[in-house]
């Protein structure tokens, strides 16, 4: 079946660079129409789409955020790794990875995710 | 970036009732909507996808409706599952953007 596991530190200091890794498996990341994206959601807020990598190693980055980010992916691990340089409180969130694929008329929808990680920045 | 507004921000109703949550976007989206629940300390789950389309396994008290800038979600006959928090969340632009969630609380 479909899973994805995010992973990395729960804790990391204002300023610091912050770097995710989300393992999937049942899926390949190189089938095409294939997708995974970053989403994360501060403690009693909402969802806030980050970044995105794309089965034929397209890149999408949020518009307020691609200056932080870089996105990557290694097929044979099954791992696309997000990082987010010059950390700050305000970054405190659950992190979730997910899967995305186009359903009806290339409607994208996000129908696997992981369990999230919740990263604290603090000094 | 296409801005997405739910309203209400939040709900209060009794198990059976028929509640309605609305979504508005900044520019038209046709119909490049999706729906997602999520239950506290869980990830969203897929409901509803271009804007009417039940996702497998989705209980039928739940429909989607909306074209343009303009969308509904509407949870007939509540069930106690059902409290929780729900987002729209457009696939139109890649750079996808979601609402900022409407809680629905037990009265």
């Amino acid at each position: 079946q479909v899973t994805l596991r995010e992973s990395g530190p729960a804790l990391v200091k204002p300023t610091q660079t912050l770097t995710l890794t989300c393992t999937v498996s049942g899926f390949s990341l190189d089938t095409s129409g294939i997708y995974v994206s970053w989403i994360r959601q501060p403690p009693g807020k909402a969802l806030e789409w980050l970044a995105r990598y794309d089965w034929d190693d397209d890149k999408f980055f949020s518009t307020s955020l691609k200056t932080r980010l870089t996105i990557s992916k290694d097929t044979s691990k099954n791992q696309v790794v997000l990082t987010m340089t010059n950390m700050d409180p305000v970054d405190t969130a659950t992190y979730y990875c997910a899967r995305m694929r186009a359903v009806v008329a290339g409607n994208i929808v996000l129908d696997y995710w992981g369990q999230g990680i919740l990263v604290t920045v603090s000094s | 970036d296409f801005q997405m507004t739910q309203s209400p921000s939040s709900l209060s109703a009794s198990v059976g009732d028929r509640v309605t949550i609305t979504c508005r976007t900044s520019q038209s989206i046709s119909t490049y909507l999706n729906w997602y629940q999520q239950t506290p300390g869980k990830a969203p789950k897929l409901l509803i996808y271009a804007t009417s389309n039940l996702q497998s396994g989705v209980p039928s008290r739940f429909s989607g409706s909306g074209s343009g800038t303009e969308f509904t979600l509407t949870i007939s006959g509540l069930q106690p599952e059902d409290f929780a928090t729900y987002y729209c969340q457009q696939s139109y632009s890649t750079l996808i953007t979601f609402g900022q969630g409407t809680r629905l609380e037990i009265k």
